[in-house]
């Protein structure tokens, strides 16, 4: 079935430093894939998404890229932060998910220093 | 819009004992779904309704109900509540559609903590 794996924090950064969170994922053909941000006490929040291969999402100054031949989506990030600090979920929407069901992995635990 | 909202927020209870969790959206949207989240295991889906009138069993059904009431609400019932059912519960609503306009979205949350 489908999976989505991604680094373990917590991941530990001093402002104005560069993010990187991994992520990949297993599932058949080209599944949709997603990063959600869960701030303190609140819910999960899309950050961004990529649909085909090779796409690139963006927001907020984080990117990702859809990569097909690593099955990889990493989450960047050039300059961070405190109010990034959060955690980031990785996911992936499968072609045959019925009922548009995602799949996440286990949440990275973000925390930026000033 | 209100988006997805979740009652309670907070909720205790003692083995055994039973409660419903309520969702509502006002995205007029087709899909719902309830998700629990544990420490270092992400969301886990428990069950899901593609849309008004059908409902399906995610990947930790076990000791849950849900009811699809109208197009807006989906509760989510523990009918004899246990501590593995402490964890922190997600409801969340998508509009089913094609590929790129599959986002879900989420509401606050609701701790259960079952002593």
């Amino acid at each position: 079935g489908d999976s989505v794996t991604q680094m373990e924090g917590p991941v530990t950064l001093s402002e104005e430093a560069f993010l990187t969170i991994n992520c990949t994922y297993t599932a058949t053909g080209y599944p949709s894939l997603f990063w959600y941000v869960q701030y303190p006490g609140e819910g999960l929040q899309l950050l961004l998404k990529a649909t085909k291969a090779d796409d690139k999402g963006s927001n907020k100054g984080f990117e990702a890229t859809y990569r097909k031949e690593t099955t990889s989506f990493h989450l960047e990030k050039g300059s961070v932060q405190v109010s990034d600090s959060a955690v980031y979920f990785c996911a992936l929407r499968g072609i045959k998910a019925a009922g548009n069901k995602l799949t996440f992995g286990g949440g990275t635990r973000v925390l930026v220093k000033p | 819009n209100a988006g997805v909202t979740q009652t309670p927020k907070f909720q205790v209870l003692k083995t055994g004992q039973s409660m419903t969790l309520q969702c509502a959206q006002d995205m007029n949207h087709n899909s719902m779904y309830w998700y629990r989240q544990d420490p270092g295991m992400g969301l886990r889906l428990i069950y899901y309704s593609a849309s008004e009138g059908t409902t399906d069993k995610g990947e930790v059904p076990n000791g849950y109900n849900v009811s699809r009431l109208n197009k807006r609400e989906f509760s989510l019932r523990l009918e004899s509540a246990a501590p593995s059912q402490t964890s922190v519960y997600f409801c969340a609503s998508s509009e089913v559609a094609g590929r790129g306009t599959d986002t879900q979205y989420f509401g606050p949350g609701t701790r259960l903590t079952v002593l």
